[in-house]
């Protein structure tokens, strides 16, 4: 079982919605990470936190919003979205390498969201 | 721009077969692999890793191949199973904040 849990498993949202996808790890690990998965294709990095601190954004669009309120959340807040978001957003944490982390990031199961 | 590659997207073995899985890196710098496992309606599975100052590690039923000079990456699962069915990433850490780059992936189907 994975223990990078997220919520929810599913999500159906219209453009005009403002809903929230939520992450949670207990592992003490202090890098996390939002990734976005279309079908048949690898994972494409999203966003980093290192230390609730935003370290890394991929030039996501501005409708995606991620937060960090501490060290085990991670949650990221949809707006205006598009049916071309529709995909399965992976969440996942990683011992920040100043902690000695060999790199392996830990994901969780996904939200498959669906913009209608 | 830099990318993590695999050479076929999909392979068909033969239950028992072994199976081999190819990735192609092009960032000579990067110091760190990694072989993940993606079954359907699921996150990645981390498989195996290898450093860069290493050419081969073994785990149970898998072996990560390095090759520097050519950069080239492979996944060698021995006496496949039907669970082994799944899609198969390689990632590549830059060592930037954290930055893991995953190839295109490898669909592996074990007919029994």
């Amino acid at each position: 079982d994975t223990e990078v849990t997220q919520t929810p498993k599913h999500l159906v949202m219209g453009m005009t919605n403002k809903k929230s996808l939520k992450c949670e790890q207990h592992m003490g690990h202090r890098a996390m990470y939002w990734y976005k998965q279309k079908a048949k294709k690898p994972p494409e990095l999203m966003f980093v936190y290192s230390y609730e601190k935003l370290s890394i954004n991929e030039s996501v669009p501005s409708r995606f919003s991620p937060e960090c309120p501490n060290s085990s959340l991670l949650n990221l807040h949809l707006h205006a979205l598009q049916p071309e978001d529709s995909a399965l957003y992976l969440c996942a944490s990683s011992p920040y390498p100043g902690q000695g982390g060999t790199g392996e990031l830990f994901f969780g199961e996904g939200s498959r969201l669906t913009v209608l | 721009g830099e990318s993590v590659g695999l050479h076929l997207p999909t392979l068909s073995v033969q239950e028992g077969d072994n199976s081999i899985i190819n990735c192609a890196y092009s960032n000579s710098a990067s110091d760190y692999f990694i072989w993940y496992k993606q079954e359907s309606g699921k996150g990645p599975q981390f498989i195996i890793d290898i450093r860069s100052n290493m050419d081969k590690r073994q785990g149970q039923r898998v072996t990560v191949l390095l090759n520097k000079t050519v950069k080239h990456l492979s996944l060698q699962i021995a006496a496949t199973q039907p669970g082994d069915s799944a899609v198969y990433f390689c990632a590549e850490n830059h060592n930037q904040g954290g930055k893991l780059i995953f190839g295109q992936g490898t669909e592996l189907s074990v007919k029994p």
